[in-house]
This record gives structure tokens, C-alpha cells and sequence, in this order.
């Protein structure tokens, strides 16, 4: 399969711990998305990179939240200290080129915070 | 802020019949329009977009209409089919970021 994978799918967690959460984006992608859901509410977006670059990370919900490509290709999602209202459902995203075109979403890692 | 809405939640149509799924936008700066198809345990699937330049583009069953001065998009399933029930997200982009709808819920009756 080739298409975009996230792991683990599903993670429950104390209220105060860290989370990370771990995207491969399709392998040609230079551009890498990373979205949350939660109930009834379409994707927010949060950050995104162009190849190593983190282009716009200003949505990001609070400083506990960052995100990281180091090489170009995998991505991570840390989450600082979680509280319950973070739990949701976080998405990956990926797409090749320019701005418009379309991205191809993994799965989703379901984060249950206790 | 939510800058793109969709009203209804939910949407029954019998199955050959056209399904009409609405979507508003408030920020003029959109530029880019998509829509989304999304099953339960799944990420969503890109079905259809249009640029802001253009008011119609359509792909097989699937087109997609946008008005500008209404600030409204809508998608249009023909004819529908069992298969197409799902949630669609639309979503609308502004340098590179997305916004997504709530979505609307499709159930298409056999």
C-alpha cells in the first residue's frame, strides 16, 4: 500500500502526558498537511511543510502542540502535557507540487486523553 | 470563525436521483474550492475541485459549481447511487490553507 500511513491509529493517554504522533506521507509528496477533527466539525487545519520547511505553523492550537519534518519525508505531531479537550482525531495529509493540488489523507490517529 | 459552512447535516435522495450538497464560504480571499468524500475509519477522499477562476467543473457523475458573488459552491451527484453515501466535506483554500465545512451526511436509498 502507498498510500499515506499514521501510527499508531489509536492512543489513549493521562491527562499531563506527551503524545507523538508519527505520518508517512505518499513518497513523492513535498508537501505534508496535519488536520484535527473532532466530533460533528470538519478537519482544522493546524501546520503544514514543504519538504523539510514548516511553512505556516500559526494555527497550531496552543505552544503544547508542534510538529516536525526533519529529512523531508515522515512527519511528527507532539502534543505537550495533553489535556482532555485534546482529544480528537488527527489527520495527515500529503500532496505533491503546488499549492492547489489535491491531498490524499491517512486514516487518522484517534487520541483518547483520560 | 467558521469560514466555510455547511447547513444541512444530513441528506436522504433515492437512489438515480440527483443529490445536491450546498456549501457557503465567507472569506473572499478563497481561491481554490474542493470537495471530500469521507467513510466511517477513514481518511477522507478527494472527489472534485475548482478554481476560483472558473464557475463549473465537472468529472464524471460529479460536478461542481461555484458562484462567486453568492459565495456558494455546490456539488452535484448523477445519478446517485448506494455507494455515494458517505459524509462530503467541502473545503476552500487561501494560500496553501485549507478550511474545511462540517459536512454533510449523504444517504442515498437503494
Amino acid at each position: 500500500d502507498t498510500g499515506v500511513s499514521q501510527d499508531p491509529r489509536h492512543k489513549i493517554t493521562k491527562r499531563g502526558q506527551n503524545v507523538t504522533f508519527r505520518c508517512d506521507p505518499i513518497s513523492e509528496h513535498n508537501r505534508l498537511y496535519w488536520y484535527r477533527q473532532t466530533l460533528g466539525q470538519g478537519p482544522e487545519f493546524l501546520t503544514y511543510f514543504q519538504n523539510e520547511a514548516q511553512l505556516e505553523k500559526s494555527r497550531l492550537l496552543s505552544d503544547r502542540f508542534s510538529a516536525e519534518r526533519p529529512k523531508g519525508s515522515f512527519s511528527t505531531l507532539e502534543i505537550q502535557r495533553t489535556e482532555q479537550g485534546d482529544s480528537a482525531m488527527y489527520l495527515c495529509a500529503s500532496s505533491h507540487g503546488g499549492l492547489y493540488n489535491e491531498q490524499f489523507f491517512g486514516p487518522g490517529t484517534r487520541l483518547t486523553v483520560l | 470563525d467558521q469560514q466555510v459552512k455547511q447547513n444541512s447535516p444530513s441528506l436522504s435522495v433515492q437512489e438515480g436521483r440527483i443529490s445536491i450538497l450546498n456549501c457557503d464560504y465567507t472569506n473572499s480571499m478563497f481561491d481554490y474550492f474542493l470537495w471530500y468524500k469521507k467513510y466511517p475509519a477513514e481518511g477522507p477522499t478527494f472527489l472534485i475541485s475548482i478554481s476560483s477562476i472558473k464557475d463549473k467543473n465537472e468529472d464524471g457523475r460529479f460536478t461542481v459549481f461555484l458562484n462567486k458573488s453568492a459565495k456558494h459552491l455546490s456539488l452535484h451527484i448523477v445519478p446517485s447511487q448506494p455507494g455515494d453515501s458517505a459524509v462530503y466535506f467541502c473545503a476552500a483554500s487561501e494560500v496553501g490553507q485549507f478550511y474545511f465545512g462540517t459536512g454533510t451526511s449523504l444517504t442515498v436509498i437503494p
